[in-house]
């Protein structure tokens, strides 16, 4: 049985960074992309970049492009997301997401809050 | 404004069919697979269909997914209160640089 645990929500100030993390078991790690996917409240699906394990490669939305570093470490098969220059408009729940032409299994969420 | 155009909503009575479109470009649906995904209130997204048409084990026949052209449209028949969600397309796009895009959503409302 596949699971992505993410980490707990976070509340953090504008202008610094965050960084959230995304635990798989069950599967494979270094065979999948693990996608990150953020959803603003009440908004739809925006997907910010991933990473390809096995290679250690990652490509980004050009949305995100030189805020967002995108990791992994396959010692602990664990991903990672890191936002910086936070802003009110990132508060969003992230989500990590499973796949390469599709999303088949995701992490629950994790609320970011960015204010003053 | 998202690359791929769905309804915002759509609704139907319990035990009828409805279908939610799902509008790109050859730049996306046009050369790549279509996976749609249902979102519940306050839960993460869920895989429903994949590679346009396929379906993961456990997701009910009731939902099926197909693809023509640039478009792609997902149809839910036998409707049930417990569809009542938010759905979403996805496939990548290749317009600039490849990146996965996903469309608006759209709510059903099962009346």
């Amino acid at each position: 049985q596949v699971q992505l645990v993410q980490s707990g929500a976070e509340v953090k100030k504008p202008g610094s960074s965050v960084k959230v993390s995304c635990k798989a078991s069950g599967g494979t790690f270094s065979s999948y992309a693990i996608s990150w996917v953020r959803q603003a409240p009440g908004q739809g699906l925006e997907w910010m970049g991933r990473i390809i394990p096995i290679l250690g490669i990652a490509n980004y939305a050009q949305k995100f492009q030189g805020r967002v570093t995108i990791t992994a470490d396959k010692s602990t098969s664990t991903a990672y997301m890191e936002l910086s220059s936070l802003r009110s408009e990132d508060t969003a729940v992230y989500y990590c997401a499973r796949g390469w032409t599709d999303f088949d299994y995701w992490g629950q969420g994790t609320l970011v809050t960015v204010s003053s | 404004q998202s690359v791929l155009t769905q309804p915002p909503s759509v609704s139907a009575a319990p035990g009828q069919k409805v279908t939610i479109s799902c509008s790109g470009s050859s730049s996306n649906i046009g050369n790549n697979y279509v996976s749609w995904y249902q979102q519940l209130p306050g839960t993460a997204p869920k895989l429903l269909i994949y590679e346009n048409n396929k379906r993961p084990s456990g997701i009910p026949d009731r939902f099926s997914g197909s693809k023509s052209g640039t478009s792609a449209t997902l149809g839910i028949t036998g409707l049930q209160t417990g569809d009542e969600a938010d759905y979403y397309c996805g496939t990548w796009d290749s317009s600039l640089s490849v990146n996965w895009v996903f469309g608006g959503g759209t709510k059903l409302t099962v009346l």
